[in-house]
């Protein structure tokens, strides 16, 4: 089967930097995304992978190894703003995106 | 550049009626993918349309259906409402289908809720 993983939720502080990592096994790969959605909102890019290594982005940078099945969006400068959910999506072998269940980030004073 | 836009916004319904759902896709864009997000969840992959045919399918029961127009817009429609179809779905517009670096834009959603 395929399967997505990334943790229910993380706390952090203003100001700060918080990674929030994906794992993946999915049947072939051919990219991964990051969006961003806020509570009773629609998801929003945030970033695309789908070579290893660093992708920077402002704030965000998202980060890719094919080999290890794992990804992870690093976010610097937290804004009480950026308090959502962070979902990891992957394109697998029939280019269908496959859906992690969201990472809850909250960001504290 | 006019963005993703669904109808309608919230929906009630009661078991083994029927509903249909409406979706106006991104200027530009020719592929449209519908999900099914429940609270909490990540988007469950229905269906996606590329220039008006079937591109593609996800694990729901054919009572899940669907179709594109020639303005790329499309309908998902939806027979037999079961209670745990309530849910938020989602509409998403991008080019050439997936796969690519051309991310999906999403919609606000549309709120089904069956009683």
């Amino acid at each position: 089967g395929q399967n997505i993983d990334q943790p229910t939720e993380m706390t952090a502080t203003e100001g700060a930097i918080v990674q929030i990592n994906c794992t993946y096994q999915t049947s072939g790969f051919n990219g991964l995304f990051w969006y961003q959605q806020h509570a009773g909102e629609a998801p929003t890019f945030l970033s695309y992978n789908v070579l290893d290594g660093l992708e920077e982005k402002g704030r965000f940078s998202s980060f890719l190894s094919r080999s290890k099945g794992y990804s992870y969006l690093l976010l610097k400068e937290l804004q009480m703003k950026d308090s959502a959910s962070y979902l990891c999506a992957v394109v697998d072998s029939n280019y269908q995106l496959i859906w992690g269940a969201g990472t809850k980030l909250i960001i504290k004073p | 550049e006019t963005g993703v836009t669904q109808s309608p916004t919230h929906l009630i319904k009661t078991r083994g009626q029927q509903v249909t759902l409406r979706c106006s896709s991104q200027s530009g864009h020719n592929t449209v993918s519908w999900y099914q997000q429940a609270l909490g969840q990540g988007p469950q992959f229905i269906f996606q349309y590329y220039r008006e045919e079937e591109n593609g399918r996800g694990n729901f029961p054919p009572r899940f259906s669907g179709l594109q127009f020639p303005n790329y817009s499309s309908e998902l429609n939806v027979n037999a409402l079961e209670l745990d179809d309530s849910a938020l779905y989602l509409c998403a517009s991008s080019i050439d289908g997936t796969g690519n670096n051309q991310p999906q834009h999403f919609g606000d959603g549309t709120r089904l809720s069956i009683l």
